[in-house]
């Protein structure tokens, strides 16, 4: 059974500070890796990674993927309190189905 | 430039009742899915289709029914509510074999089930 699984659940941090976020997979047939943001509505795509260790960058946000390992990080560094939201990583298989797993997502609140 | 297209936003059934949650997507996507997200347990895919005529099952999808009679319209029906269907409800579309990044999400159906 495929399988994505997010650390931390939870994640409380002031406005300034660097948060990474960790995902790893077990996904058969995987294809890519997926990172959304959602807030209180539908998520929303920030990164989509295929191959390891090529680091995907969009202003203050970064992910990096090892294959290897099976893992993906997504960074946010000074982070904002417009960062706050559930931050859902997926993994997609290959076929023409190429269905996404999703893992349960991590909250994270930035304070001031 | 309407996307995916959710109906209704918000619901309230009482257990035993039937209903259809609409899907409409307006850019031809063959790959359509239904998805529930509860708290703590990421979204999980109910039912999805690869195109007209075509549906399969996803990793929950008991008390679930789906159709897809045209390319446009995928609706998600609940046979019979109960309060485990409690949930709140993504409809999402993309072309086949695409990854990820072409995926579009409605934007949610908030369910409860009392």
């Amino acid at each position: 059974e495929d399988k994505v699984v997010q650390s931390p659940l939870s994640l409380v941090v002031h406005e300034g500070d660097t948060v990474t976020l960790n995902c790893s997979y077990e996904v058969t047939n995987f294809r890519s890796l997926l990172w959304y943001k959602q807030e209180k509505k539908a998520p929303t795509f920030l990164f989509m990674l295929t191959s390891s260790g090529i680091e995907k960058k969009s202003g203050r946000l970064s992910s990096i993927l090892d294959k290897k390992e099976l893992f993906s990080i997504l960074n946010i560094t000074a982070t904002q309190t417009g960062d706050s939201a559930i931050y859902l990583c997926a993994a997609a298989s290959t076929g023409t189905a190429s269905k996404l797993t999703f893992g349960t997502g991590t909250r994270l609140q930035v304070t001031l | 430039n309407a996307g995916v297209t959710q109906t209704p936003k918000f619901q309230v059934l009482k257990t035993g009742q039937s209903m259809t949650l609409q899907c409409a997507q307006d850019m031809n996507h063959e790959y359509m899915s239904w998805y529930r997200q509860d708290p703590g347990m990421g979204l999980r895919l109910i039912h999805y289709s690869v195109g007209a005529g075509i549906t399969d099952q996803g990793e929950v999808p008991n008390g679930y029914n789906v159709s897809r009679s045209t390319t446009e319209d995928f609706p998600l029906r609940l046979l019979s509510a109960a309060p485990s269907q409690t949930s709140v409800y993504f409809c999402a579309s993309r072309q086949t074999g695409g990854s990820g990044n072409t995926i579009y999400f409605g934007e949610g159906s908030w369910l409860t089930v009392v």
